[in-house]
C-alpha cells in the first residue's frame, strides 16, 4: 500500500480555520484519499475522501493537489469538538481489503 | 444513519477461554472488518469479510478467527484468550466499492487476566 506522511499534531484556535497536511507521493492513479477522525475514547469517523477533484461536505473539505502527492483536510471553523486524531489513508482494491491506519495527526484546539 | 453495533463495550475474560465478540451493522453492507488498537501501534487488520462465509486474513490473524453465517453479523472469535490479547476491539463495515466510506462501531475493549 502506498504510504502516507502526516504531522504529528498540530495545534489551533477555536472558531479559526484548520488546514492538516498529507502528502502521499507514491499514490497510484486508482487510489483514493481517505480521511477519518477518532475521538478519544471512540471508533474512528469517516470525514471525507476523494480521489482527483477537491470535494466539499458538512463536516469538511478536501483539497486534493494536481499532482495527488498531496492533500489538504480543512475544517472550516473549528470547535473544541474537533479534538481528535486525523487519519489520512489511501485506499485501493475496491474498497473491501481493509484500510491501513497510520499514526495520523493529533489536533489540540485551544479555547 | 448506518449504525455498526458491537455487543459489549468493556469485557474481562480470563486466559484460556474461549471468547467471542459480536458485530452487527443494519445498513446491508457486503464488507465487514475487525481491528484491534492499541497504544504505541495505532489500528491494525485482523480479518476482514466481502461476503457471507468469505473470509480473508488481515495484517494480524494469529491468534483470531471469524464467522460471517449472516451479512448483517460478524464475529470475532478468540479460542484461547491470552493477555496479549488484550485491546480495543473495532469492527467496521462498508459497501463494496472505492466510492464508499467505512462505518466503525464503537469498539469493545477487552482485558484478558
Amino acid at each position: 500500500d502506498a504510504k502516507t506522511t502526516q504531522p504529528n499534531s498540530m495545534e489551533s484556535n477555536e472558531e479559526e480555520p484548520v488546514h492538516l497536511p498529507c502528502n502521499h507521493s507514491t499514490i497510484s492513479g486508482t487510489d483514493y484519499i481517505h480521511w477519518y477522525r477518532q475521538l478519544p475514547s471512540q471508533g474512528p469517523e469517516y470525514v471525507i475522501h476523494g480521489l482527483t477533484s477537491n470535494v466539499n461536505n458538512r463536516m469538511a473539505s478536501l483539497a486534493i493537489a494536481e499532482d495527488r502527492k498531496s492533500s489538504t483536510l480543512i475544517l472550516h471553523r473549528a470547535t473544541l469538538r474537533d479534538a481528535a486524531v486525523y487519519y489520512c489513508i489511501l485506499s485501493s482494491g475496491g474498497g473491501a481489503d481493509g484500510l491501513t491506519f497510520g499514526k495520523g495527526t493529533h489536533l489540540i484546539i485551544q479555547p | 444513519d448506518v449504525k455498526v453495533t458491537q455487543s459489549s463495550r468493556y469485557l474481562v475474560k480470563r486466559t484460556g477461554e474461549k471468547v467471542f465478540l459480536e458485530c452487527v451493522q443494519d445498513m446491508d453492507h457486503e464488507n465487514m472488518f475487525w481491528y484491534r488498537q492499541d497504544p504505541g501501534l495505532g489500528l491494525r487488520l485482523i480479518y476482514f469479510s466481502y461476503d457471507v462465509k468469505m473470509k480473508e486474513k488481515g495484517d494480524i490473524p494469529e491468534g483470531y478467527s471469524v464467522s460471517r453465517e449472516k451479512k448483517e453479523r460478524f464475529s470475532l472469535i478468540l479460542e484461547s484468550a491470552s493477555t496479549n490479547q488484550t485491546s480495543m476491539y473495532l469492527c467496521a463495515s462498508s459497501l463494496w466499492g472505492q466510492d464508499y466510506g467505512y462505518t466503525f462501531g464503537s469498539g469493545t475493549r477487552l482485558t484478558v487476566v
